[in-house]
């Protein structure tokens, strides 16, 4: 199995970019998922295949990746994006190990 | 609306069992890979168990290989999940969710979970 590695926390004020980064070596060949999760609810898709954006999740969601680090982009943060983000990985074959990263606190300043 | 409803948790001793279900709706229960993920309190996701469409093939994280069993009922569009041996690191939030994908490795949607919790 293999680590995914993100920050503990990430903190903005409204309005302002957050970025969350999702780091490990098989990212450079298999795709990275986000989730959103927060407090007391179950987690939600906010992004697919590392730049994906599911229907009804809102535009200020993306997705990029860059080598072994894939990244989770809030453009004009809202205060309802305090959360626990999450990435996940696995590779194509469907009968290995689902990774997910240790998960990031967002806090909206 | 696809849904996913978890039952079967609860409060039980160490070395005991539970069977976990999940009952899926709004969606061909029968053309999905099906997964476990637990998240102990506090803590993060860590994934589980997978199960293929029709029930013929099964992985285990290493943590539960041995002491977990998934499997599905397609005539009822139900998942499920039998924990035995449980211990105390068993305590969790179970959550189902639908595999998505060519390989069905991500997860969308997940149902609301149920606790299990592991305690003398």
């Amino acid at each position: 199995s293999y680590d995914l590695t993100q920050p503990p926390s990430v903190s903005v004020s409204p309005g302002q970019t957050a970025r969350i980064t999702c780091s490990g070596d098989p990212l450079a060949k298999q795709f990275a998922y986000w989730y959103q999760q927060k407090p007391g609810q179950a987690p939600v898709l906010v992004i697919y295949k590392d730049t994906g954006r599911p229907s009804g999740i809102p535009e200020r969601f993306s997705g990029s990746t860059s080598g072994t680090t894939v990244t989770l982009t809030i453009s004009g943060v809202q205060a309802e994006d305090e959360a626990d983000y999450y990435c996940q990985s696995a590779d194509n074959s469907g009968t290995s190990d689902v990774v997910f990263g240790g998960g990031t606190k967002l806090t909206v300043l | 609306e696809v849904q996913l409803v978890e039952s079967g948790g609860g409060l039980v001793q160490p070395g005991g069992s539970l069977r976990l279900s999940c009952a899926a709706s709004g969606f061909t229960f029968s053309d999905y890979r099906m997964h476990w993920v637990r998240q102990a309190p506090g803590k993060g996701l860590v994934w589980v168990s997978r199960i293929n469409t029709d029930g013929s093939s099964t992985t285990y994280a290493d943590s539960v290989k041995g002491r977990f069993t998934i499997s599905r009922d397609n005539a009822k569009n139900t998942l499920y999940l039998q924990v035995n041996s449980l211990r105390a690191e068993d305590t969790a939030v179970y959550y189902c969710a639908r595999g998505v994908g060519n390989y069905g490795d991500w997860f969308d949607p997940w149902g609301q979970g149920t606790l299990v919790t592991v305690s003398s």
